[in-house]
């Protein structure tokens, strides 16, 4: 079974912060997706990266990086100068399957504050 | 480009009636839906998945008879929230991948908020 672990339930930063979110993952499949999710207020879920298990190159994107590393199974994922806009829950999740079923961590809400 | 819309966003309703969302694929096929449930503060978790033409298969814990899902077209599918109480209330959301183009996608509904009084 695969799980997924964000430990920091929620974080409070001070903008212009720079802010890790971290996330934890289990599988026994040697091939599978790491995802991450930004959730406004608004409740939709928006697409911010998608890792498959052969690629440990990290990335940016803009303010937003992210750490993989198959080593400690985790993904992180840092925004750089934080902003009040950056305000939302950030899921990470897992698939095993490219456009299978997701697997949810818990979330970490993160509230930036002016 | 493709998208999930649902609907509807918001819907309120009294104690033992049926509620239907709505998740229709925009500009691709969705062979396959995957219906999610998400109570206050906490995370999304997957109620069952669906196909075309064929029954749904739901996660353990979900009954079935209370969450019919029917997907009768590449381009539609629902979930009808049957005989609704308030422990049903929460926020539902469907997710369809999009295969055949080389880099498949997963596009997301924007979700419908249930409050059931």
């Amino acid at each position: 079974a695969q799980k997924v672990t964000q430990a920091q339930t929620e974080i409070s930063v001070v903008e212009k912060e720079d802010v890790t979110l971290d996330c934890v993952y289990e599988t026994r499949d040697t091939t599978y997706y790491l995802f991450w999710y930004k959730q406004p207020p608004s409740g939709e879920l928006v697409f911010l990266i998608r890792r498959n298990s052969f690629d440990e190159q990290n990335e940016i994107s803009g303010r937003y990086s992210w750490n993989f590393q198959k080593s400690t199974s985790s993904f992180n994922f840092t925004i750089t100068a934080s902003q009040v806009v950056d305000s939302a829950v950030y899921f990470c999740a897992l698939s095993v399957e490219y456009g299978n079923k997701l697997v949810f961590g818990a979330g970490t809400i993160l509230r930036v504050k002016s | 480009g493709a998208v999930v819309s649902q609907h509807p966003s918001r819907v309120i309703c009294k104690s033992g009636t049926s509620v239907k969302i709505e998740c229709r694929s925009l500009d691709f096929q969705a062979t396959t839906m995957f219906w999610y449930r998400q109570f206050p503060k906490q995370s999304l978790m997957l109620m069952a998945t669906s196909n075309e033409g064929s029954k749904a298969t739901y996660e353990q814990g979900v009954e079935k008879d209370k969450f019919l899902i029917n997907h009768a077209s590449l381009t539609l599918s629902t979930l009808t929230v049957t005989s609704a109480h308030p422990e049903d209330s929460s926020f539902y959301i469907c997710s369809a991948p999009e295969f055949g183009t080389g880099d498949e996608k997963l596009f997301f509904g924007s979700g419908t908020q249930l409050s059931v009084l």
